[in-house]
């Protein structure tokens, strides 16, 4: 199985705060990896796919990037509705296997 | 606009059986490979079950293996999971998701339903 390392488990960030999380992958993943935010709650949402790729209707401040094993998800300026749960996913092989997710907290 | 209703949760003691359902709509069912995630109390997502649109493939988390059944039924626009001899550690939400197909023909979640409580406690 595909072991996701997602850190930091939480952080402490203010409005308009540059984000950065990090997800690893035990295995090269091929670009598979997907994002979600958990607002406390609610369901997930998709925000990137592909590594990179923006979902419909999600801000540009959301941006991933990465390769092989090392992925990253950046928010340029943080916003009051982005203090939430972000988790990664890899849907490169199943069990398709989530990190231990960043609770972003003001 | 696509929705997903899961429905079928509940308290069931250990060993016991429950079946999950998930009603779609907005959407073309049949179209779709779908899949069954959890959340324990307080903690993080767990994948669980999948299964492809044709029903050809269908795949599980070790620990629900042999256990439960993912299934559905495009007629009725809806997806199912049969749930056997539950554990304490089932105890879950669980989430209805749709996926679709990348680029590279690899299948992400982009679609949730708000998940359906089950208890599994004595």
């Amino acid at each position: 199985d595909i072991q996701m390392t997602q850190s930091p488990s939480s952080l402490s960030a203010s409005v308009g705060d540059r984000v950065t999380i990090s997800c690893r992958a035990s295995h090269d993943i091929r670009l598979s990896l997907a994002w979600y935010q958990q607002r406390p709650g609610k369901a997930p949402k998709l925000l990137v796919y592909t590594t990179s790729k923006l979902e419909s209707g999600v801000p540009s401040r959301f941006t991933g990037s990465g390769s092989g094993t090392d992925y990253t998800l950046t928010i340029s300026s943080l916003q009051p509705e982005d203090f939430a749960t972000y988790y990664c996913q890899q849907y490169y092989d199943p069990p398709w296997t989530f990190g231990q997710g960043t609770n972003v907290e003001s | 606009e696509v929705q997903l209703v899961e429905s079928g949760g509940g308290l069931v003691q250990p060993g016991g059986s429950l079946r999950l359902s998930c009603e779609a709509s907005g959407f073309i069912l049949s179209r779709y490979n779908m899949n069954w995630v959890r959340q324990g109390p307080g903690e993080g997502l767990e994948w669980v079950s999948y299964i492809s649109y044709n029903s050809a493939s269908t795949y599980y988390v070790d620990s629900v293996k042999g256990r439960f059944t993912i299934h559905r039924d495009d007629a009725k626009n809806s997806l199912y999971l049969q749930m056997n001899n539950l554990r304490d550690e089932d105890t879950a939400l669980y989430y209805c998701a749709r996926a679709q197909y990348d680029s590279s023909g690899f299948s992400y979640i982009d679609k949730w339903g708000r998940g359906t409580l089950v208890t599994v406690s004595s």
